[in-house]
């Protein structure tokens, strides 16, 4: 049962450490997306890959935050200095897209990371 | 501004009851639209997905309208279970990749 994995599952830090949170996404998945989900603001795109090629990181701050994937199994996101209004849930998403319509994305279990 | 808007933000029902999901979106250009059932603690899960030519799709006991020219999807609930307590959220493509996502709709069954 192919699924996308998530680690840490959970993360309490202080602020300004650096939090980094990994991303397995199902194999043959050309696509790969970052959200963060906040109660306030629900389900948010931070960035996203095709191919393991950065396509929109718009919705991700660029002082503090970076994502990549350094190869085709993973995918990080990193925090550095980390601020309290950081805290949520960070989920990991992917799906292949073979270049017509829509294509399903499949969400992993998510890293709630809290920053005191 | 692209947004997404879901009613009502929160919705409890009895179990065996039937009930229905609203989401308005201002999306454009429109690509498709999704509905997700995300259970507390875990992440979303899609149930349909509807392109601009669909009006219909079920998924077993749930049932996604679409309706582009007003800009409106209901997710209607047949019979409903303790096992459908979630968030429903609603998203909108203007694409293939982006997404605008609504804060969702919170379901809870009583028994």
């Amino acid at each position: 049962d192919a699924r996308v994995t998530q680690t840490p599952r959970h993360k309490v830090t202080e602020m300004g450490q650096e939090v980094t949170m990994r991303c397995q996404p199902i194999l043959g998945h050309n696509t790969v997306f970052w959200y963060r989900q906040t109660m306030m603001q629900g389900l948010e795109l931070l960035a996203y890959f095709r191919n393991r090629a950065p396509l929109d990181d718009s919705g991700m701050p660029k002082d503090r935050f970076s994502a990549e994937m350094p190869d085709a199994t993973l995918a990080t996101l990193k925090i550095q200095p980390s601020e309290p209004r950081d805290s949520a849930v960070y989920f990991c998403a992917s799906g292949l897209n073979e270049g017509q319509g829509a294509h399903e994305q499949y969400f992993g279990p998510g890293t709630r990371l809290t920053v005191t | 501004k692209n947004q997404v808007e879901q009613s009502p933000q929160s919705l409890i029902i009895l179990e065996g009851k039937n009930c229905t999901l609203q989401c308005n979106y201002t999306v454009s250009p429109f690509s498709n639209l999704r509905w997700y059932k995300q259970d507390t603690g875990r992440g979303p899960v899609s149930l349909t997905i509807m392109t601009f030519s669909e009006n219909t799709k079920s998924n077993g006991r749930y049932t996604a309208t679409l309706d582009a020219d007003t800009k409106q999807s209901s997710l209607h609930i047949t019979a409903s279970q303790l096992s459908d307590s979630a968030s429903y959220i609603c998203v909108v493509s203007e694409g293939a990749d982006g997404l605008t996502f609504g804060k969702g709709t919170h379901l809870i069954i009583q028994p």
